[in-house]
């Protein structure tokens, strides 16, 4: 059964304060490893895909890379409009569509 | 384009009582989803559509059914609804399986008394 453990849970930061989010997991092939971003009462906002080890995506402050066996996303310089849950997801390459979610880390940036 | 439109957005029920959540895009995207999201937890699966008129049980089934009987539209019904069901219900849809971005919608948030 796939499994994704993202930490920490939860991350306070001071605006310009870098930080990483980490997701482990666990997938018999990987197809794609996703990110998006939550914000209060609101559904998950896509940010990347990322499909194999070695691989980088950045979106303003934020940069995804991949490994084997883990994702993390650099957050650099980060705004108080960055917080927000992000949530990671993977898929595997056997037939099922169906995409496993991380439980989240939720993101508090103070001015 | 609206995206992933959810109706409604909040709902309250007494256990025992039916009702159904429908989800609608406007972006011609062949595969729909409904998850649910409970604090602590990630987002699970309850069931999919891989195109208009086949249904699949994901990873969470009991207690829900669905149809989708129009590409854009994907319903999610509750028969005899739970305390247990009480979460946030979100639709998600994509282009394709190559292509499986998920774009969702706002969310459904629903208290089973």
């Amino acid at each position: 059964e796939d499994q994704v453990t993202q930490s920490p849970e939860a991350l306070r930061l001071q605006e310009g304060e870098s930080s990483s989010l980490n997701c482990s997991y666990t997938v018999s092939g990987l197809r794609g490893l996703f990110w998006y971003r939550q914000d209060p009462g609101k559904g998950p906002e896509f940010l990347f895909t990322l499909y194999s080890a070695g691989e980088e995506k950045e979106k303003e402050r934020l940069k995804a890379t991949l490994t084997k066996k883990e994702s993390f996303l650099h957050i650099t310089a980060p705004k108080p409009e960055d917080s927000a849950t992000y949530l990671c997801a993977v898929q595997a390459r056997r037939g099922d569509y169906k995409l496993s979610f991380g439980a989240g880390t939720t993101v508090t940036v103070r001015a | 384009n609206a995206g992933v439109t959810q109706t409604p957005k909040f709902r309250v029920l007494k256990t025992g009582q039916s009702m159904t959540l429908l989800c609608a895009q406007d972006m011609n995207h062949e595969y729909m989803y409904w998850y649910r999201q409970d604090p602590g937890m990630g987002l699970r699966l309850i069931h999919y559509s891989v195109g208009e008129g086949t249904t699949a049980k994901g990873e969470v089934p009991d207690g829900y059914n669905v149809s989708r009987l129009k590409k854009q539209n994907f319903l999610l019904g509750l028969e005899s609804a739970a305390p247990s069901q009480t979460s946030v219900y979100f639709c998600a849809s994509s282009l394709d399986r190559v292509v499986n971005e998920q774009f969702f919608g706002p969310g459904t948030r629903l208290t089973v008394l």
